[in-house]
């Protein structure tokens, strides 16, 4: 069965600080994996997606199929990365997103 | 380009109603997907539909629950004699094409009392 696992419900981090969100994945196919983010009263947006390997608003994530791991990495936080961040995996060729639980991200001034 | 529309944003049904939640996706998007959020978890993928035709509808209830994307009009995700527990989050998103990128509206929130 497809899971994913963000392990922390809250990560607080001061301004400047490094971040690291962590997703841990369960899939027997080829995953393909994405990290969304929710603002304060916004709707849920496509932050990455690792198969384009980019870096958004700083952000960067490495797909380790030997950990099965896509963990979200900034070196220093922002204040407005403060967000609900979701790990999700896509399956059926894209047509269905699995979702981790999210991780709330509060970056302190 | 105003993005996908959902609406009611907040709907409140007693035990035994029926709620019909809308979804109008992006311009010139035929993939809709709904997804459901119950509190404290991730949203759970309900059905993938394309105008007309359901492609997946895996993640659905077996019952009460069902899913429409007409040729014309919006997606409807009905729910009937709803139950305290439907009370969630409920998210549609819409893709130009199979596989692409999902956009998602802001959600229905949808409470039983």
């Amino acid at each position: 069965a497809q899971r994913v696992t963000q392990p922390e419900k809250l990560l607080s981090v001061f301004k400047g600080a490094p971040v690291e969100l962590k997703c841990n994945y369960s899939y027997s196919g080829s995953p393909e994996l994405f990290w969304y983010v929710q603002y304060s009263r916004q709707r849920l947006q496509l932050l990455l997606r690792h198969i384009s390997r980019e870096s958004i608003k700083g952000f960067t994530a490495d797909l380790n199929k030997g950990e099965t791991s896509f963990h979200l990495k900034k070196p220093f936080a922002q204040e407005e990365d403060s967000a609900m961040y979701y790990c999700a995996l896509s399956v059926l060729y894209g047509n269905k997103l699995v979702f981790g639980a999210g991780t709330i991200l509060r970056v302190k001034s | 380009n105003a993005g996908v529309m959902q609406n009611p944003r907040h709907l409140v049904r007693r035990r035994g109603q029926e709620a019909r939640l809308r979804c109008s996706p992006m311009k010139g998007h035929s993939h809709v997907y709904w997804y459901r959020q119950l509190p404290e978890e991730g949203l759970k993928f309900m059905v993938y539909l394309q105008k007309e035709n359901i492609i997946d509808e895996s993640g659905m209830p077996k019952e009460r629950f069902s899913a429409e994307f007409p040729k014309e009009g919006p997606s409807i995700l009905r729910i009937q004699q709803v139950v305290r527990g439907d009370s969630a989050a409920y998210f549609c998103a819409s893709s130009l094409r199979d596989g692409y990128e999902q956009y998602f509206g802001p959600g229905t929130r949808l409470t039983v009392t």
